[in-house]
């Protein structure tokens, strides 16, 4: 009954490192999306994806990329950290465009 | 453009008061509208949806919401606040056509006073 699933849980990079965020999902949805969530600011969308090989950008794609070869993997790739990335990042999974969204547990990551 | 508010950032109550938590919309019809719920350092919760009919809707932990369609509202009800609902609580809403991405609004953050 694993749901969501996001890894690392905490993470401190060094500015201009690279990193890729983790999700897993295993409930068959075709649905999946990153945010980022930061104080005061509730959730920006930054990534989602509509199905294997299918990608678009939301509202906040600046500065990240994402893959998905299969169903159940949706990574995020942060190419070359800056401060302003510092957030908590979740990633979340739907079975239709308008359902509601199971979400992992987020990921806290740390730019210095 | 959609777009969500809601216009309290923190509200406290007291254990067994009601509770209210206000959720503002904009968009052109209708559209599918969500809360959620975040404990700390977890993710989020669904409380509850409306996607039509009945506008008064009844979601997990006691928690009930009243579309009115007038107001462009969409506001959460509790009739008596326990210890274990302080949290961050999103109004979501999702457009009806297109894309069908979700707008968070900015949250409220809920403390109970014992």
């Amino acid at each position: 009954n694993a749901g969501v699933t996001q890894t690392p849980k905490f993470r401190i990079l060094k500015i201009g490192q690279s990193m890729t965020l983790q999700c897993t999902q295993d409930m068959n949805h075709n649905y999946m999306y990153w945010y980022r969530q930061d104080p005061g600011m509730g959730l920006k969308l930054i990534y989602y994806s509509v199905g294997a090989g299918i990608t678009d950008k939301g509202e906040v794609p600046n500065g990240y990329n994402v893959s998905r070869s299969t169903t159940e993997d949706f990574p995020l790739r942060l190419e070359l950290a800056a401060p302003s990335q510092t957030s908590v990042y979740f990633c979340a999974s739907g079975g239709q465009a308008d359902q509601p969204q199971h979400f992992g547990d987020g990921t806290r990551l740390s730019i210095l | 453009a959609q777009s969500v508010t809601q216009p309290d950032i923190h509200i406290t109550v007291s254990e067994g008061a009601s509770l209210e938590l206000r959720c503002n919309y904009s968009y052109g019809a209708t559209p599918y509208l969500f809360w959620y719920v975040q404990s700390p350092g977890q993710g989020l919760q669904l409380l509850l949806k409306y996607f039509s009919g009945d506008t008064l809707v009844q979601g997990i932990k006691g928690f009930e919401a009243e579309f009115k369609r007038s107001q462009s509202s969409f506001n959460l009800r509790k009739p008596s606040v326990h210890w274990s609902d302080a949290a961050e609580y999103f109004c979501a809403v999702v457009a009806t056509s297109g894309t069908y991405k979700y707008i968070f609004g900015t949250g409220t953050r809920l403390k109970v006073l014992a």
